[in-house]
């Protein structure tokens, strides 16, 4: 039973470069989301998504972006990567029918932008 | 908006000793309250949740949590200390209750546990 895969598990990137962090999972949970932790600073909601074809905004949104085609994946994309997006980055997952907020994360992605 | 307290940077416990970890919390209406805990380059899992009912909620590991609504706190306590258990534990409220669409989590800044043998 995978639950929640995210691909890579390490990436650098350069100022200005674009990458997307892969988000799966195989549980048919409607809601998706993506966030960035930094130290002392908990987790923060980057993107949220409650179903495909439907995506919004969480805290930080700025720099990001999201889909999501289909139920099992949300990628994150990177569209010009700074250095203040340095941060470990976590998809979660949960179901819509369950109703408590019971979210399922993946084991990150650790990115450094020089 | 919702918002966390964890006031404790980091906590220390000697093995088989009870730990406690704090946490206060902001919120509109009533709240759901969630702990997480992490261990080193994982993701977070679940330990235990309160929605309603008992203010006492059990979870895993031997974990449980008391709800004070008067004090608006959410400790996480354990009656004896593992080794094991070190760790960073985050404590969460969610969004308001009957927003079935957003179902976002405010999460703490995290107290990391450590427990000495």
């Amino acid at each position: 039973n995978a639950g929640v895969t995210q691909t890579p598990k390490f990436q650098v990137l350069k100022t200005g470069q674009s990458m997307t962090l892969q988000c799966a999972q195989d549980m048919n949970h409607e809601y998706m989301s993506w966030y960035r932790q930094d130290p002392g600073m908990g987790l923060r909601l980057i993107h949220y998504s409650v179903g495909a074809g439907i995506t919004d905004q969480g805290e930080v949104p700025n720099g990001y972006n999201v889909s999501r085609s289909t139920t099992e994946d949300f990628p994150l994309r990177l569209l010009s990567a700074a250095p203040s997006q340095t941060s470990v980055y976590f998809c979660a997952s949960s179901s819509r029918g369950r109703g408590t907020g019971e979210l399922f994360f993946g084991e990150g992605s650790r990115l450094t932008v020089l | 908006a919702q918002s966390v307290a964890q006031p404790e940077d980091q906590v220390n416990v000697a093995e088989g000793n009870p730990l406690t970890v704090k946490c206060t919390y902001s919120v509109s209406g009533n709240p759901y309250l969630f702990w997480y805990v992490q261990y080193p380059n994982r993701g977070l899992q679940f330990l235990l949740k309160y929605i309603t009912g008992d203010n006492l909620v059990k979870g895993s590991y031997g974990f449980e949590a008391e709800f004070n609504k008067s004090q608006t706190s959410f400790h996480l306590k354990k009656p004896s200390a593992l080794v094991s258990d070190s760790a960073l534990y985050f404590c969460a409220v969610r969004d308001l209750p009957g927003d079935t669409g957003r179902r976002a989590l405010t999460f703490g800044s995290g107290t990391r546990l450590q427990v000495q043998p």
